[in-house]
């Protein structure tokens, strides 16, 4: 069973505009999400982590949407540039376990 | 990737062979993991541990075996190698359980 459900599979986007992915997790002790950022032939690189406490969390042009009550949370990627292209995950944690759980992941395609 | 390596980078092998896989960090955490990568699956955590000696199960442990004699190696270990263990295998790392996960460069596997 698939602890965090993430949508969509592939997304392309042209280069300028907003790339967003969304989670989905049914789990209410889950109290860290963090997204991955992986370029083929290379490990997932830690992007962006968002605590419950908040509700938005900006880096950069990288932006964590959470919406607790939904228990849903998305990554926005402004201003998408052909070097975004890369697969994205999300992931899960509650306090106290050393399981991440990692959505599907999203292939993204920014095209110039 | 954050002072970590992994050995060996691609390996092929027979079905019912033993096959063991290394992490090395430089980085001196404490807590080391193994996941594996599917298609369609996300990671996955295999097995992972909190010290020297000190190991656990994760979610997909069945068929694995690891062990770690020192802060810096964690090895996991396929006792007899059989075709689902075809994946692309992953070592994280964390200082703490804050959750903060940096993974390695990642060994595809083939079992033939």
């Amino acid at each position: 069973q698939q602890q965090v459900k993430q949508s969509p599979q592939s997304l392309i986007v042209q280069k300028g505009g907003i790339s967003i992915i969304n989670c989905a997790y049914e789990n209410t002790a889950f109290d860290y999400f963090p997204w991955y950022q992986q370029f083929p032939g290379k490990g997932p690189a830690l992007l962006i982590a968002i605590r419950p406490d908040v509700s938005e969390k900006k880096e950069g042009r990288f932006t964590i949407s959470f919406n607790k009550s939904a228990k849903q949370f998305s990554l926005h990627i402004m201003d998408s540039q052909p070097g975004d292209s890369a697969t994205y995950f999300c992931a899960a944690s509650n306090t106290g376990a050393n399981n991440l759980f990692f959505g599907t992941g999203t292939r993204l395609t920014v095209i110039p | 990737d954050a002072g970590i390596t992994q050995s060996p980078r691609h390996k092929v092998t027979e079905t019912g062979t033993p096959v063991t896989l290394r992490c090395h960090q430089t980085e001196n955490h404490r807590y080391m993991y193994w996941y594996r990568q599917d298609p369609g699956h996300g990671l996955r955590l295999i097995h992972y541990s909190y010290g020297v000696k000190d190991t656990d199960k994760g979610e997909v442990s069945d068929g694995y075996s690891v062990s770690r004699s020192k802060t810096e190696d964690f090895l996991l270990t396929l006792e007899s190698a059989t075709s689902s263990q075809t994946s692309v295998y992953f070592c994280a790392i964390s200082e703490s359980r804050t959750y903060e996960q940096y993974f390695g460069p990642g060994t595809r596997l083939t079992v033939t």
